[in-house]
């Protein structure tokens, strides 16, 4: 199977720093990764993707970084502000077409 | 803009009740798939459709059933409601194609109290 885990449930950083939230995945056969943020009394939102033939991808003031020689993903957030607020989930897919094991959730908090 | 839309965002349950979750989306997608939310757990997949009609069980899909008449809708069903399924569940879409992951578009969430 697979399993998906963050590093930590919760981050407080300073507006206007980076944030880096981390995910690591237990089966080295997962070929998808995605990133969603959810915020209070909303659903998921899809932020960024990144598929396992790349080690990184960039969006807007967001980069994802992928390594999958220890299974480890990484959410990395620019010049944070506080609309960035809001509980960050990693998933992954173990094989093309098999469903998404969702991580438990790293709530991130931009202090002013 | 794409929409998918849960149509009670809390609700209060007595144990033992049968709880109807609707979730419409307008985004003409094939796949709909639903999810609890429980702290510390993550999102954890119950159910999910890839056709009308069309029903295949998620991780934990014991104490629930689905519904796809149309293509739009995807029902839960909480035949006999218990305690512990007190959560929040979410509803989320994607296209065909995108498989079964790809892009999800969630729905805001129905929060369920079983007394």
């Amino acid at each position: 199977g697979e399993s998906v885990g963050l590093h930590l449930p919760t981050l407080s950083v300073q507006e206007g720093d980076n944030s880096i939230i981390n995910c690591a995945y237990s089966n080295s056969a997962s070929d998808y990764f995605i990133w969603y943020k959810q915020e209070s009394g909303k659903g998921p939102q899809f932020i960024i993707d990144i598929r396992s033939n790349m080690d990184k991808r960039q969006g807007q003031r967001v980069t994802v970084l992928l390594n999958k020689t220890v299974k480890h993903l990484s959410l990395q957030i620019a010049a944070t502000q506080p609309g960035d607020s809001a509980v960050y989930f990693c998933a992954a897919r173990r094989t093309s077409g098999s469903r998404l094991t969702f991580g438990e959730g790293t709530q991130l908090t931009v202090n002013p | 803009d794409v929409k998918v839309t849960q149509s009670s965002r809390y609700l209060v349950k007595r144990t033992g009740e049968k709880v109807f979750l609707e979730c419409v989306q307008d985004m003409d997608h094939e796949n709909m798939f639903w999810y609890r939310q429980d702290p510390g757990l993550g999102l954890r997949l119950i159910y999910f459709s890839y056709d009308v009609k069309m029903k295949e069980k998620g991780d934990i899909p014991e104490g629930y059933s689905v519904s796809r008449e149309k293509k739009e809708r995807f029902s839960l069903i909480l035949e006999s409601a218990s305690t512990n399924q007190t959560s929040m569940y979410l509803c989320a879409s994607s296209k065909r194609g995108q498989g079964r992951t790809g892009e999800l578009f969630f729905g805001e969430g129905s929060r369920l109290t079983v007394l």
